[in-house]
């Protein structure tokens, strides 16, 4: 079955600093991927999303992640931390088949963390 | 145009009664998912209905969860009894997928807080 793995449950960076959030996946199947962000009492708001063709995928507020098959990874990163950023990202991999298709597996997420 | 909507933001009860949980999805979306999230297990999908048929309910804990979906613009999940581990952010998020083959992307609502004491 499909898995995700998001290295780092908490990261602390300073403001202006590389923001980089570690996500592995597992899937059998060519894989949807996809990072969520969660601000404090809030729903889950999509940043970006891979389906098929361009390995770096730019979403909003000025986060990147890449698809590395190879490395079965799907890193965040942004260039310059906001103190805005801070909030619990997620990463998730789609189902591999039949009725699990359209489902989602999320990794535990990583509190990011902003320091001025 | 108005996101998924969920009621009621929050919800405490006592040990074994009835909760009942509301969603509506975003108008034209064709399915519908309900989550759990909790410190201990993170997100968790419980099940999810394409075309307002449940597709999957293989994350629903138990006989004491059921959820409905009467129509393309209502869902209900209840738990009757409730229990307090039960305790959790319960999420109701939808995407435009028309079939259960579709992988689109999902918009979840802002989720309720349910506390059972």
């Amino acid at each position: 079955a499909q898995s995700v793995t998001q290295l780092g449950s908490h990261v602390s960076v300073s403001e202006g600093a590389l923001v980089l959030l570690r996500c592995n996946y597992s899937s059998s199947v060519p894989p949807y991927l996809f990072w969520y962000v969660q601000y404090p009492n809030q729903g889950l708001q999509l940043l970006l999303k891979y389906t098929t063709g361009a390995t770096l995928v730019k979403g909003i507020n000025g986060f990147e992640a890449e698809f590395k098959k190879s490395e079965t990874s799907f890193h965040l990163t942004k260039p310059s931390a906001h103190m805005s950023d801070a909030a619990e990202y997620f990463c998730a991999v789609s189902g591999e088949g039949g009725t699990s298709y359209g489902k989602l597996t999320f990794g535990q997420g990583t509190i990011l963390t902003v320091h001025p | 145009d108005a996101g998924v909507i969920q009621s009621p933001r929050h919800e405490v009860t006592e040990m074994g009664q009835e909760v009942t949980l509301r969603c509506k999805p975003i108008s034209g979306h064709n399915s519908l998912f309900w989550y759990r999230q909790t410190m201990m297990r993170g997100l968790e999908l419980l099940i999810y209905f394409n075309n307002n048929v449940p597709i999957d309910d293989s994350g629903m804990p138990e006989d004491r969860f059921s959820a409905k979906m009467p129509n393309a613009s209502f869902s209900t999940l209840k738990i009757q009894p409730s229990e307090p581990r039960d305790s959790a952010v319960y999420f109701c998020a939808s995407s435009l997928s028309r079939s259960w083959l579709s992988r689109d992307t999902q918009y979840f609502g802002p989720g309720t807080r349910l506390t059972v004491l």
